[in-house]
């Protein structure tokens, strides 16, 4: 099993350029979600969502879109890239059971700069 | 709203030495979680803790819950070099993880 596979690994963007991260799962999760990973700020949840057509905010998503068209993939959008949003972003997506979230399998990371 | 602290930020021990970390919910929890993440890598999964009280052994690792499901501990016995890395605790809460800020452990050998 693949697991998470999350693309690209490493990005450069220019201030006002907008990107598309992508995220895969072959775990037939319903959970899916996006964290970005600051120095000292631990995980921060910027959007999720619990099965396909349903998303909702997380702690941080201003300057983030998502989508979820089907159960496998969670694309995330950055509208226009601002330098703030250069930090490391993680996918990550989990089973629910006894109406609570499992294990969560994450990504491989990727580390986006933006300049 | 829901918060969850986890103590220390960083930890440096010589090879040999225990280690614990320390997480603290606002609320009750369902279950809490425990990860690993290594430098340069993602978070990997633990172990699971869903009863109050639970106590959980993997070799070397202890993880506790609570009694009252809203803390939980991870001890580490004689740490060696390869249990470098940072360790967050995560407590789901109506759909969303609450994750802790994570210690980060250095052994030096």
């Amino acid at each position: 099993n693949a697991g998470v596979t999350q693309t690209p690994k490493f990005q450069v963007l220019k201030t006002g350029q907008s990107m598309t991260l992508q995220c895969a799962q072959d775990m037939n999760h319903e959970y899916m979600s996006w964290y970005r990973q600051d120095p000292g700020m631990g995980l921060r949840l910027i959007h999720y969502s619990v099965g396909a057509g349903i998303t909702d905010q997380g702690e941080v998503p201003n300057g983030y879109n998502v989508s979820r068209s089907t159960t496998e993939d969670f694309p995330l959008r950055l509208l226009s890239a601002a330098p703030s949003q250069t930090s490391v972003y993680f996918c990550a997506s989990s089973g629910t059971g006894d109406s609570a979230l499992g294990e969560a399998f994450f990504g491989q990371g990727t580390r986006l700069t933006v300049v | 709203g829901q918060q969850v602290m986890q103590i220390p930020q960083y930890q440096h021990v010589q090879e040999g030495e225990d280690f614990t970390t320390y997480c603290n919910s606002s609320t009750t929890l369902s279950n809490i979680q425990w990860y690993k993440q290594r430098p340069g890598g993602h978070p990997v999964f633990l172990i699971q803790l869903v009863k109050s009280g639970e106590v959980k052994k993997q070799k070397r690792l202890t993880f506790q819950f609570g009694e009252a499901k809203k803390n939980s501990s991870l001890h580490i016995t004689a740490t060696q070099t390869t249990d470098v890395g940072t360790y967050f605790c995560a407590g789901p809460y109506f759909n969303k993880f609450y994750f802790g800020s994570g210690t980060k452990l250095n052994v030096k050998p």
